[in-house]
């Protein structure tokens, strides 16, 4: 069965202290993989798609990269207003438009 | 730009009633649109997508049943809430690219 397990489940880091968050998978033939951010009682917000083994992409202190078999969105001199909870999602090959979701990562900073 | 709503924000209802959310999304046509389902330590899980009108697919057997009246609406329905329909719901659009885009989520509690 297609699996996306995301670690650790929570992690808290002091303001400016870098770190990375892991999105491992399980799928044959992958179409896609998002990275999305999620405050408490909202919905997920986008922020990356990488489609090929290589590729990173950035935005702000946020860079998302990508291997066959996982992603790390690596998180540079974080400042509180980063504290979220942070999902990784895959989707399949061709004509399936279903997005599997990890359970996410809780990401706390303290000033 | 795209907007998507979806309302009501929350919603608490007794075990055996009705159940119905709404999602329209603005700024674009023919949208693929999708029901998700977050428990509490859980991934979200797909309830529902559509790829036009009156076009429906499951993705999980349940109490639960989709609708798309208008190209820009989706609703999601119940006859009788179960105390496990519980959970957070959330409706998310997807155009050209395979991207989806959530929405701001319906808080529904089951008493």
């Amino acid at each position: 069965e297609d699996q996306v397990t995301q670690s650790p489940e929570a992690l808290r880091l002091q303001e400016g202290e870098s770190s990375s968050l892991n999105c491992s998978y399980t799928v044959s033939g992958l179409r896609g993989l998002f990275w999305y951010r999620q405050d408490p009682g909202k919905g997920p917000e986008f922020l990356f798609t990488l489609y090929s083994a290589g590729e990173e992409k950035e935005k702000e202190r946020l860079k998302a990269t990508l291997t066959k078999k996982e992603s790390f969105l690596h998180i540079t001199a974080p400042k509180p207003e980063d504290s979220a909870t942070y999902l990784c999602a895959v989707r399949l090959p061709f004509g399936n438009e279903k997005l599997t979701f990890g359970t996410g990562t809780r990401l706390t900073i303290i000033p | 730009s795209q907007t998507i709503h979806q309302w009501p924000a929350t919603l608490v209802q007794p075990v055996g009633s009705p159940l119905s959310l709404e999602c329209t999304v603005e700024g674009t046509s023919n949208p693929n649109l999708y029901w998700y389902r977050q428990a509490a330590g859980r991934g979200l899980q797909l309830l529902f997508y559509s790829v036009g009108i009156g076009q429906i697919s499951s993705e999980v057997p349940q109490n639960l049943s989709a609708s798309r009246p208008q190209d820009r609406q989706f609703i999601l329905s119940s006859k009788k809430l179960l105390l496990s329909d519980s959970g957070f719901y959330l409706c998310a659009w997807s155009e050209y690219t395979d991207t989806q885009y959530f929405g701001p989520g319906t808080r529904l509690t089951v008493l």
